[in-house]
């Protein structure tokens, strides 16, 4: 079935480090790839997608390619703040009304 | 943009009770509702798959008998832990997927906290 793996975490940068969180899929046909982002005690919210290969999603600096040759979609950022501390979820999805495949979420401690 | 409000976020109940989630879709229709629990620091683990006017889909392993969801409106499903135990103890958050998918159709609830004592 489809799977996705991220890197195990935690994560723990300094302000205004490089951010890396790998994420790798498995799936058939062409999802769609998202990462959510969890902060303490509330649900999920969307961070970026990509729906097709090639394409950059990006937001509040943080940005991910769907790369279909290496069924990757790694979150990346170029300067953390402490604010950005949080769990990280990478996800695809299948068309239609199929629930999100996630990966098990990689823990970023941001210290000042 | 869509907003899915979850009630309540947090709940404490005694064991052998029983407590209803709330999530309401606000100005969406939500035609499919997936609720998932999360335990201390893991994954979403998804539990059913409900869509509106029909029965939910269970996950395997995830008793239907004990969690009991209705999807009864466009903008409303509820999910009911039946005699709740210790081991219920959990973090539970609701998805809806969009009828029309704008942003790709799906927006999660700020999550439940329960405690079953």
């Amino acid at each position: 079935g489809d799977s996705v793996t991220q890197m195990e975490g935690p994560v723990t940068l300094s302000e205004e480090a490089f951010l890396t969180i790998n994420c790798t899929y498995t799936a058939t046909g062409y999802p769609s790839l998202f990462w959510y982002v969890q902060y303490p005690g509330e649900g999920l919210q969307l961070l970026l997608k990509a729906t097709k290969a090639d394409d950059k999603g990006s937001n509040k600096g943080f940005e991910a390619t769907y790369r279909k040759e290496t069924t990757s979609f790694h979150l990346e950022k170029g300067s953390v703040q402490v604010s950005d501390s949080a769990v990280y979820f990478c996800a695809l999805s299948k068309s239609g009304n199929t629930p999100l495949v996630f990966g098990k979420g990689t823990r970023l401690s941001v210290i000042a | 943009g869509a907003v899915v409000s979850q009630h309540p976020s947090r709940v404490i109940c005694k064991s052998g009770t029983s407590v209803k989630i709330e999530c309401r879709s606000l100005d969406f229709q939500a035609t499919t509702m997936f609720w998932y629990r999360q335990f201390p620091k893991q994954s979403l683990m998804l539990m059913a798959t409900s869509n509106e006017g029909s029965k939910a889909t269970y996950e395997q392993g995830v008793e239907k008998d004990k969690f009991l969801i209705n999807h009864a409106s466009l903008t409303l499903s509820t999910l009911t832990v039946t005699s709740a135990h210790p081991e219920d103890s959990s973090f539970y958050i609701c998805s809806a997927r969009d009828r029309v998918p704008v942003n790709y159709g799906y927006t999660f609830g700020s999550g439940t906290r329960l405690t079953v004592v």
